[in-house]
């Protein structure tokens, strides 16, 4: 049964710092990974989505890469704003299955 | 730019009522999903939906649930007789293929009392 893992669960950093995400899983038999970001009482907005067979995406300040052998997914945030703020997840689709997989998340703070 | 709108935003309903939550996709989606968070739990996968049958369901989807798309642009989730676990947040998500992003309306939360 996938499991997805996402460490850490919070974190608090200053204004314009980089950042690591990291979100792993147990199995490797994936389709894809997206990276999502839902503030408080919302829904889910998509930022990155990363097929099996791609080592990694951008968009703007953002950068996801996977390694799916190892069961590895990073989202890299370069010179964090404050408009950072908020929960991000990872959710893998599994190769096998119509659904995505979530894991818990990582809340993400970026103080002024 | 086309969104997934959710309709209501929040429902309170009293235990052993019957709820509808509406979906509206994004005209050009083929495949149709809900999922539900719990507060402070994770997102989970409830059913997937495509050419009008269902594809995949979980565990949680058990016969006191159903979906349809009456009428080619409506999706809607079904609690026959609401318990108090099934409060949380009901999310519809859509795509146009399975190797695109999904994309998420904002949620309708649910509260069973």
């Amino acid at each position: 049964k996938q499991e997805v893992t996402q460490i850490p669960a919070a974190l608090s950093v200053p204004e314009g710092e980089n950042l690591v995400l990291n979100c792993s899983f147990t199995d490797s038999a994936i389709y894809n990974l997206q990276w999502f970001r839902q503030d408080p009482g919302k829904g889910l907005t998509s930022l990155l989505l990363i097929q099996s067979s791609q080592r990694e995406q951008t968009s703007g300040r953002l950068n996801a890469s996977l390694d799916k052998s190892s069961g590895r997914s990073t989202l890299y945030i370069a010179a964090s704003q404050p408009g950072d703020s908020a929960t991000y997840l990872c959710a893998v689709w599994m190769d096998s299955s119509y659904k995505l997989i979530f894991g818990s998340g990582t809340r993400l703070l970026v103080r002024p | 730019e086309p969104e997934v709108t959710q309709t209501p935003s929040h429902q309170v309903t009293q235990m052993g009522q019957e709820v509808i939550l509406r979906c509206v996709p994004i005209s050009n989606h083929l495949y149709f999903y809900w999922y539900r968070q719990i507060l402070g739990q994770k997102v989970e996968f409830l059913v997937s939906f495509y050419n009008n049958e269902i594809s995949e369901k979980s565990e949680i989807f058990d016969d006191q649930f159903s979906v349809e798309r009456p009428d080619g642009s409506n999706f809607t989730l079904k609690i026959r007789s609401t318990k108090l676990e099934d409060s949380a947040m009901y999310f519809c998500a859509g795509q146009g293929s399975l190797t695109d992003t999904q994309y998420f309306g904002p949620g309708t939360r649910l509260t069973v009392l």
